[in-house]
């Protein structure tokens, strides 16, 4: 089963650009690489998924290598309002319905 | 089209007692997820279900939780004779049975056992 690791915590100031980098080694074939936002008190929030390269949303970027080994969520131009936990997950492509999430990375976004 | 749906937001249980905690999907969604998050931790797995059918309970305690989501009606789990380790948030997601990476998370039961 792959197994994802991402840092445990991250600081940042505003306006800068933030990047979070979760490895899963382990990853199946047929798995994507999705993405969420918890802000505190409340449910995850889906952010971005990927199965290679990139791909970007309004709201971030998401680098994956040829090896897709790891990942990278990119959140550009953070604010105040980025302050969150961000959780990697990686699973639920094909006929594979496990999901294996991260244990999450703290962002705190300082003034 | 409203979201995941979870009741009760709050409650507080006796140690001994049992805790009912209801989850209803957004419409169309058939897989319903329940996870689990001490005070200060990530978010933990607990149980897959779609419509009838337990799709994966790695994640489930071997004693004292349930869960079930029936034919007609909310997605329930159960937690008999909690102790004060229950004590946690329970989130709640749905999803479309063709996208389940892209869940979309109820506002939370925040259960607190005295």
């Amino acid at each position: 089963l792959a197994k994802t690791t991402q840092p445990i915590s991250m600081d940042s100031y505003e306006g800068q650009e933030v990047n979070i980098t979760c490895s899963h080694n382990n990853i199946a074939t047929n798995d994507y690489i999705t993405w969420y936002q918890q802000f505190p008190s409340q449910g995850p929030r889906f952010i971005i998924q990927g199965y290679k390269t990139k791909v970007t949303n309004e709201v971030a970027s998401l680098f994956i290598p040829a090896d897709r080994k790891s990942s990278t969520l990119s959140l550009p131009r953070v604010s105040l309002s980025d302050t969150a936990v961000y959780y990697c997950l990686v699973g639920g492509g094909g006929n594979n319905r496990k999901l294996i999430w991260g244990l999450g990375t703290s962002l705190a976004v300082n003034p | 089209n409203a979201g995941v749906m979870q009741n009760p937001r709050h409650l507080v249980r006796r140690r001994g007692q049992e805790a009912r905690l209801r989850c209803s999907p957004m419409k169309g969604h058939s897989h319903v997820y329940w996870y689990r998050q001490l005070p200060e931790e990530g978010l933990k797995f607990m149980v897959y279900l779609q419509k009838e059918n337990i799709i994966d309970e790695s994640g489930m305690p071997k004693e004292r939780f349930s869960a079930e989501f029936p034919k007609e009606g909310p997605s329930i789990l159960r937690i008999q004779q909690v102790v004060r380790g229950d004590s946690a948030a329970y989130f709640c997601a749905s999803s479309p049975p063709n996208s389940i990476n892209e869940q979309f998370f109820g506002p939370g039961t925040r259960l607190t056992v005295l």
